[in-house]
């Protein structure tokens, strides 16, 4: 059974600040995705990476993918109030109905 | 607008009810999915629906139904509802083949079971 795990589970950082959020995975996956969620709405689709050595950078926020440590980051440089928000890391094997996986998500708290 | 689209936006029942969730997407993909949110926002897939062939997560209860008329549809029936089932439900749907393949979301539905 495929586990994504995420760490931290919470994060609560000041303005200015950089951090890094992991999620590792227990087997091999075709892809990985990061999705944003702020309370009380909908999923919002951040990043999608597909090999080895992916980075994506959109923004405050750059995530990347080691398929062979199993482990992606989604690092967030000088954050800023507005990316407070959940963020949800998310593993797709391909031949099992394309249905993602999700870590336990990382609520994350930006103070002014 | 396009999007997801998922009716009704609240939902309270009482339990032994039985309701429906319906979800339309205008994104023309051909695969949708359904997804629960607890409580500690954990989210699960529930089932995945393409092309008329339906796999499900096995964990989930055959109180669960989905029914997809079209593929731009995919609408999830419950029976005999529990207080366990109170949760976000969210609707998403993707292309399947297509590299990438991001799933799209729907609002979600949040369903109060009393």
């Amino acid at each position: 059974e495929l586990k994504v795990e995420q760490n931290p589970l919470f994060l609560s950082m000041q303005e200015g600040k950089n951090y890094t959020i992991y999620c590792n995975y227990s087997t091999t996956s075709d892809r990985l995705y990061w999705y944003r969620q702020d309370p009380g709405k909908s999923l919002e689709s951040l990043f999608v990476l597909l090999s080895n050595g992916a980075v994506k950078q959109e923004g405050r926020l750059m995530a990347s993918l080691d398929t062979k440590a199993r482990l992606s980051t989604l690092h967030i440089t000088a954050a800023v109030h507005d990316l407070s928000a959940t963020y949800f890391c998310a593993v797709l094997i391909r031949g099992a109905g394309n249905m993602l996986t999700f870590g336990g998500g990382t609520r994350l708290m930006v103070k002014p | 607008d396009t999007a997801v689209s998922q009716t009704p936006k609240y939902l309270v029942t009482q339990m032994g009810n039985d309701k429906s969730i319906k979800c339309e997407q205008n994104l023309g993909h051909d695969t949708m999915y359904w997804y629960k949110q607890d409580s500690k926002k954990f989210l699960k897939i529930m089932f995945s629906y393409n092309n008329k062939e339906l796999i499900i997560n096995e964990t989930v209860p055959n109180r669960f139904s989905p029914k997809s008329p079209d593929k731009a549809h995919l609408n999830l029936h419950i029976n005999s509802l529990e207080l366990g089932d109170s949760a976000v439900y969210f609707c998403a749907s993707s292309l399947w083949g297509l590299a990438g393949g991001t799933q799209y979301f729907g609002p979600g539905t949040r369903l109060l079971v009393l």
